[in-house]
């Protein structure tokens, strides 16, 4: 099946900063799906892109699907503390979600 | 709605023995979904339902994992005998194909709080 790989596995940002997670596979995607999950928490959806070049915003996120949708990105500006957790990419194949294995994201004030 | 539950929210057992754990779904998701993770695996997906039958049960790492769905509002997954590399936290997941309605985005998979397990 297809596999989605993230880059970096560790982020660490200083509060205000701004950062950019990475989420690559070697084949097309239906589409592409991020997750976060904090610390002792459990996943919550985040955004789905299904169109190629698609971004959308979510306050100071920025999600991104490549042209080629073989990639996609999460930008994140400014970051807070409420920013701290793994942020998962997701991409849905045959009913099923192939998950990457998540960038944790660690904030210092 | 009280969205994915999930029975117990931790397990602590000795190697050999049963373990059951209990999934709610959200009412009216068609899907079903089992995932562990592990800090060394990730996030796994182990078996997934639709309409509570099992579709794709090709993540079950052996034959001591046994997964049931008897009615569209209630699944279990079972280890038996438990080992203790079966120790992880065991997320239930649901969607509605269609979305919308109070039930997410389209394709929105919703997590349960998860079941820690320990296996001494």
């Amino acid at each position: 099946g297809q596999q989605v790989m993230q880059i970096p596995q560790y982020q660490h940002v200083q509060e205000g900063e701004d950062f950019t997670t990475y989420c690559n596979s070697s084949t097309t995607l239906s589409n592409i799906q991020w997750y976060k999950q904090r610390p002792g928490g459990h996943p919550v959806f985040l955004i789905q892109l299904v169109k190629s070049g698609e971004v959308k915003k979510q306050k100071r996120l920025t999600f991104q699907f490549g042209e080629a949708k073989k990639n996609s990105s999460l930008h994140i500006t400014a970051t807070q503390t409420t920013d701290v957790g793994t942020y998962f990419c997701a991409a849905l194949s045959w009913g099923k979600l192939q998950f990457g294995a998540g960038t944790q994201v660690v904030v210092t004030p | 709605d009280a969205g994915v539950i999930q029975s117990p929210r931790h397990e602590v057992t000795e190697m050999g023995q049963e373990v059951t754990l209990r999934c709610k779904p959200i009412s009216g998701h068609d899907y079903l979904f089992w995932y562990r993770q592990t800090m060394m695996r990730g996030l796994e997906l182990l078996i997934y339902f639709n309409n509570n039958v099992p579709i794709d049960d090709s993540g079950m790492p052996e034959d001591r994992f046994s997964a049931k769905m008897p009615n569209a509002s209630f699944s279990t997954l079972k280890i038996q005998p438990s080992e203790p590399r079966d120790s992880a936290v065991y997320f239930c997941a649901s969607r509605s194909l269609s979305g919308g309605r109070g039930f997410g985005s389209y394709n929105e998979q919703f997590f349960g709080p998860g079941t820690r397990l320990t296996v001494l």
